[in-house]
């Protein structure tokens, strides 16, 4: 079945280093990958998210590459803040990529310290 | 727009009892989905719904049913509750237009005692 791995399942960086966190997949009809924060006790929140079709994309301090021949796709946040710790999850979408089954990975607590 | 909305938003129930958790959302997305978050599991499907009419089982479906009510409507539905079932549920929504991103409701904290 569908299946997304995601790693490190916790992550410890000083300020202004960067993280990165890292998921493959086991579907290679997969087709949309977004990743998602979640702060303590609030509902995941989508920071950014890229098609099959790109290979990198770009927000600011944060950006997503994907490899589609490895099926693996990461997330890169530079110059990390004491507000960007919180829980990250990745996710896969299979079939229609706006409306199909939606796997994410098993999260990561990073701790960003001041 | 209230986006989703998931109703309760705490629940405790005995061993065996039934209850039925609700999802509404007003951005008339076709699909629906229903997760279950545990410590160190991240967010599992336990069912989704791809369009009205339509429900199809996913990661950890045991133990759960669920209804499509309407377009708006996507219910979870615990027939017999274990202690297994404790978790916080969260409830989303997709559109066919726009980016694909799901908008997720605010989660219900369900304990089963």
């Amino acid at each position: 079945g569908e299946n997304v791995e995601q790693h490190p399942s916790t992550l410890s960086v000083q300020e202004g280093d960067s993280a990165v966190i890292k998921c493959t997949y086991s579907d290679s009809a997969s087709n949309y990958f977004p990743w998602y924060k979640q702060e303590l006790g609030k509902r995941p929140q989508l920071i950014i998210d890229i098609r099959s079709n790109v290979g990198e994309k770009k927000d600011q301090r944060i950006a997503v590459t994907l490899n589609k021949t490895a099926k693996h796709f990461s997330l890169h946040i530079t110059e990390t803040q004491p507000e960007d710790s919180a829980v990250y999850f990745c996710a896969a979408s299979i079939g229609s990529s706006n409306t199909g089954k939606l796997i994410f990975g098993q999260g990561t607590t990073l701790q960003v310290k001041p | 727009n209230a986006g989703v909305t998931q109703t309760p938003k705490f629940q405790v129930l005995k061993t065996g009892q039934s209850m039925t958790l609700q999802c509404a959302q007003d951005m008339n997305h076709n699909s629906m989905y229903w997760y279950r978050q545990d410590p160190g599991m991240g967010l599992r499907l336990i069912y989704y719904s791809a369009s009205e009419g339509t429900t199809d089982k996913g990661e950890v479906p045991n133990g759960y049913n669920v209804s499509r009510l309407n377009k708006r409507e996507f219910s979870l539905r615990l027939e017999s509750a274990a202690p297994s079932q404790t978790s916080v549920y969260f409830c989303a929504s997709r559109g066919d237009r726009g980016s694909g991103r799901a908008f997720f409701g605010q989660g219900t904290r369900l304990t089963v005692v």
